[in-house]
């Protein structure tokens, strides 16, 4: 049983660059949370997906935003990079509260 | 602001002992805490999570304990083995809120 996927797993992009991140859920899960990992700190909330709608949002700019799909994978986009967009993208589903949620492994962001 | 706090970094603990790792809140409406574990290069794993309607929760080896009048959690891991060598996070939620509030992580290492 395929857990959560994330593609891609390293990514170098330019300043004020637009870049994709890709997550597909595990198998049935239909909510899709989206946390940004700086180095030496725990995650940290970007938004929830669910049924196709941002369910909730954390602390981010618009310059971040995203998408679901019917097959409940979901995207990242982050338009206009900045040097402190560099972390780890983490993907998480889950179907239940009381399950936990299930991370992927995670892409890896440097922005130069 | 850091609502959730893990106040060592590191902790090393011999194998066969019991490894106990803190986790301290500062907001009362949190009531689910979960603790998950990540090795290098992979994300997060659920390891269990536990209720504020509950004070404590085992699942084999690991047992979490919730002081609310302390605003304080504890992971127990016992007996200690090497393949718990990792960084633990506790993280936390409030009621209808979705998003994870985590704690910076506490590097726990296994010595033989």
């Amino acid at each position: 049983d395929a857990g959560v996927t994330q593609s891609p797993t390293h990514l170098i992009k330019t300043r004020g660059q637009q870049v994709t991140l890709r997550c597909s859920p595990k198998s049935g899960h239909d909510t899709v949370s989206w946390y940004q990992q700086a180095l030496g700190q725990g995650p940290q909330f970007i938004f929830q997906y669910y049924e196709e709608e941002e369910r909730q949002r954390g602390n981010f700019p618009d310059r971040f935003s995203g998408h679901q799909f019917p097959n409940y994978s979901s995207e990242l986009n982050v338009n206009a990079l900045l040097l402190g967009d560099s972390a780890l993208y983490l993907c998480a589903s889950n179907g239940d509260r009381a399950d936990g949620y299930t991370f992927g492994s995670g892409t890896r962001l440097t922005v130069v | 602001d850091q609502q959730v706090k893990q106040n060592s970094p590191s902790l090393s603990v011999q194998e066969g002992r019991i490894s106990i790792l803190n986790c301290d809140y500062t907001n009362s409406m949190f009531d689910y805490f979960l603790w998950y574990k990540k090795y290098p290069a992979e994300g997060p794993t659920f390891l269990i999570s536990i209720s504020s309607i509950k004070d404590k929760n085992e699942d084999g080896r690991f047992t979490v304990f919730l002081n609310k009048s302390a605003k304080h959690l504890s992971l127990h891991i016992v007996p200690s083995q090497p393949g718990d060598s990792a960084v633990y996070f506790c993280a936390a939620s409030e009621g209808s809120n979705y998003q994870l509030i985590w704690g910076a992580g506490t590097k726990l290492i296994i010595k033989p």
